[in-house]
């Protein structure tokens, strides 16, 4: 059963530090997004791979985020520094051409 | 530029009552549209897509949608309700205007199936 998987599932860090999501996308899609989901914002996009390839990464906060895809099997977000109001659930979805996204489980992060 | 609009923030209706979540949309072009449902603490999962031939479309859990292409509507329907359909369902679309293939997603509406 082919899924996206994203690691970790729960990270709490303290304000400062560098956090790392990782996401492994289903093997031959070949778009991949970054999403992150608050209450107060909803479903903001993030950033948008295809193959592998950075083609939207204007949702993001580009002094701290930054978003790569070292392979066709991970992709990673990263925040450096990290602020309280990073807190969130962060997810990858993956997908081919214009056909539906799969989601991962996501990642919550809690930036103490 | 693309857009998606839920009207509703929560839906309430009561178990085995037809339930109805509304979508609206506007793109450049042909839409591509989708419902996923969220459960708490999960990510999002697919029901049901829209591409091309009947305005009425079929998914997963007994779910489905109309495609209404003059109102630019595509709800999300179901002739029963369960109360274990209690959950945050989205409403995207995607277009082939632009190329960029990003799907935009509308904020959500709570779905509260009361027993």
């Amino acid at each position: 059963d082919a899924r996206v998987t994203q690691t970790p599932r729960h990270k709490v860090t303290e304000m400062g530090q560098e956090v790392t999501m990782r996401c492994q996308p289903i093997l031959g899609h070949n778009t991949v997004f970054w999403y992150r989901q608050t209450m107060m914002q909803g479903l903001e996009l993030l950033a948008y791979f295809r193959n592998r390839a950075p083609l939207d990464d204007s949702g993001m906060p580009k002094d701290r985020f930054s978003a790569e895809m070292p392979d066709a099997t991970l992709a990673t977000l990263k925040i450096q520094p990290s602020e309280p109001r990073d807190s969130a659930v962060y997810f990858c979805a993956s997908g081919q051409g214009l056909t539906e996204a799969f989601f991962g489980q996501g990642t919550r992060l809690t930036v103490v | 530029a693309q857009s998606v609009a839920q009207p509703e923030d929560q839906v309430n209706v009561a178990e085995g009552n037809p339930l109805t979540v509304k979508c609206t949309y506007s793109v450049s072009g042909n839409p591509y549209l989708f419902w996923y449902v969220q459960y708490p603490n999960r990510g999002l999962q697919f029901l049901l897509k829209y591409i091309t031939g009947d305005n009425l479309v079929k998914g997963s859990y007994g779910f489905e949608a109309e495609f209404n292409k003059s109102q630019t509507s595509f709800h999300l329907k179901k002739p029963s309700a369960l109360v274990s359909d209690s959950a945050l369902y989205f409403c995207a679309v995607r277009s082939e205007g632009g190329g960029s293939y990003i799907p935009t997603f509308g904020r959500g509406t709570s779905l509260i199936v009361h027993p």
